[in-house]
């Protein structure tokens, strides 16, 4: 069982065009984020929802906006994208309080192209 | 604001020997946890270890293994008897102990190359 999943795995689209990444955690976590990796490798924090409340919420333009219907679900729509969008974003979770404390479980990611 | 420096770009190691990856970081936090994050070709995020700063023990896992210095701020990953299987990226990330500060911040990565 693929404990957090994101859908697509990879996105080809044009610039201007609005979209969607999904992801689910099966783990039974309370928190999850989303990371953006750009074309050089370096990880940087997006949001963070804990129990379907936005906690964090990192310098991001405001035609990123994330979604969270239950606290397995943390979606992620992109409106007008841009060249510079184009990344691999993960979606991650993890459970605070508890023996694995500390430790965030990652999705395989999802390459975007924006062409 | 807390930052994660890992200066070596590229490193590369003989199968079978031994090579360390080094991190340090900043923060004026007294409580947090360190993490070594693999990341192979297949991109997949992969927890490799992970140490709490309150903990004076270095964490070990199988062949891996940390030299954690909090005084020095440093945090550096030993592997040993390298495998083939053991080239990726590997990223140092830093994570803050209190509620609502749970987000990593990571390095910007070693590409680890193993030599036949």
């Amino acid at each position: 069982d693929t404990a957090v999943s994101q859908t697509p795995k990879y996105l080809v689209t044009q610039m201007g065009n609005d979209k969607s990444i999904k992801c689910e955690q099966n783990l039974g976590h309370d928190t999850m984020y989303w990371y953006k990796q750009d074309s050089k490798k370096f990880l940087k924090i997006m949001f963070s929802y804990n129990n379907k409340e936005l906690i964090i919420n990192e310098t991001v333009p405001n035609r990123f906006s994330p979604k969270s219907p239950d606290k397995a679900h943390l979606n992620l729509h992109i409106n007008s994208l841009e060249l510079g969008d184009s990344a691999v974003y993960f979606c991650a979770s993890s459970q605070v309080r508890n023996s694995q404390e500390g430790e965030q479980f990652f999705g395989p990611g999802t390459r975007l192209t924006v062409l | 604001a807390q930052t994660v420096t890992q200066s070596q770009p590229e490193m590369s190691v003989q199968e079978a020997e031994t090579v360390t990856l080094s991190c340090t970081y900043d923060t004026s936090e007294s409580d947090y946890y360190l993490f070594w994050y693999k990341q192979p070709p297949s991109r997949q995020m992969i927890l490799v270890i992970r140490q709490e700063a309150y903990k004076q023990q270095n964490a070990t896992e199988n062949r891996f293994s940390v030299n954690f210095q909090k005084a020095a701020k440093s945090f550096s990953l030993k592997i040993s008897d390298s495998q083939l299987g053991d080239a990726a990226m590997y990223f140092c990330a830093y994570r803050g102990a209190w509620t609502g500060n749970e987000k990593l911040t990571f390095g910007t990565g070693t590409r680890l190359t193993i030599i036949p």
